[in-house]
């Protein structure tokens, strides 16, 4: 199976601040990386398909990089509604795995 | 508008069995592969278990493979999790969630499992 490995588990920033968020999988899985926000008492939101793919709606200030086994997720001038926790996600032929998640906090 | 509805969750005695429907409306069902996740309490997402458009294909996680049975039945539109032998660790908030290729796009709000004596 394939393990994805998140990291920072948390972070605190100030508002507009530039924040990274970084996700390793431990096996060559090209582009199929997809990124979730998940805010207290709701269901994830999927905000970048694809490594590098930003869905419809999401501002962007959100943006994805990276193929293969390393994948970056950035928020370019954190907000406060931007306050959640943050997942990695890869696609293996119907078999996913989620990274542990970052806790995103304001300083 | 796509909607997803989790039900069938509760509070059930470690070794029985539990059976979790979806329902969704707002889009041609049959032509999705469904996944189940679900999440234990103050804990990250854990993907549980998906299925192809036609069932033809199907997947799970080592936790809950030879437990836990995946079907649809697309002419009602609805995806199910069969749990047999629950245990605590099953304890959790189940989601479903329609899958877009490699990504789940929508989800449900969840059915929330509670697995105790």
């Amino acid at each position: 199976d394939i393990q994805m490995t998140q990291s920072p588990s948390s972070l605190s920033a100030s508002v507009g601040d530039r924040v990274t968020i970084t996700c390793q999988a431990s096996q060559d899985i090209s582009n199929y990386l997809n990124w979730y926000q998940q805010k207290p008492g709701k269901a994830p939101k999927l905000l970048i398909y694809d490594a590098s793919n930003l869905e419809t709606g999401v501002p962007s200030r959100f943006s994805g990089s990276g193929s293969g086994t390393d994948f970056t997720f950035t928020i370019s001038s954190l907000q406060p509604e931007d306050i959640a926790t943050y997942y990695c996600q890869q696609y293996d032929n119907l078999r996913l795995t989620f990274g542990g998640g970052t806790k995103v906090e304001i300083k | 508008e796509v909607q997803l509805v989790e039900s069938g969750g509760g509070l059930v005695q470690p070794g029985r069995s539990l059976r979790l429907s979806c329902a969704a409306s707002g889009f041609t069902f049959d032509d999705y592969a469904m996944h189940w996740v679900r999440q234990a309490p103050g804990k990250g997402l854990e993907w549980v278990s998906g299925i192809s458009w036609n069932s033809g294909s199907i997947g799970y996680a080592d936790s809950v493979k030879g437990r836990f049975t995946i079907s649809r039945d697309n002419a009602k539109n609805s995806l199910y999790l069969q749990m047999n032998s629950l245990r605590a660790e099953d304890t959790a908030l189940y989601y479903c969630a329609k899958a877009t290729v490699t990504s789940l796009v929508y989800w449900g709000q969840g059915t929330l499992v509670t697995v105790s004596s």
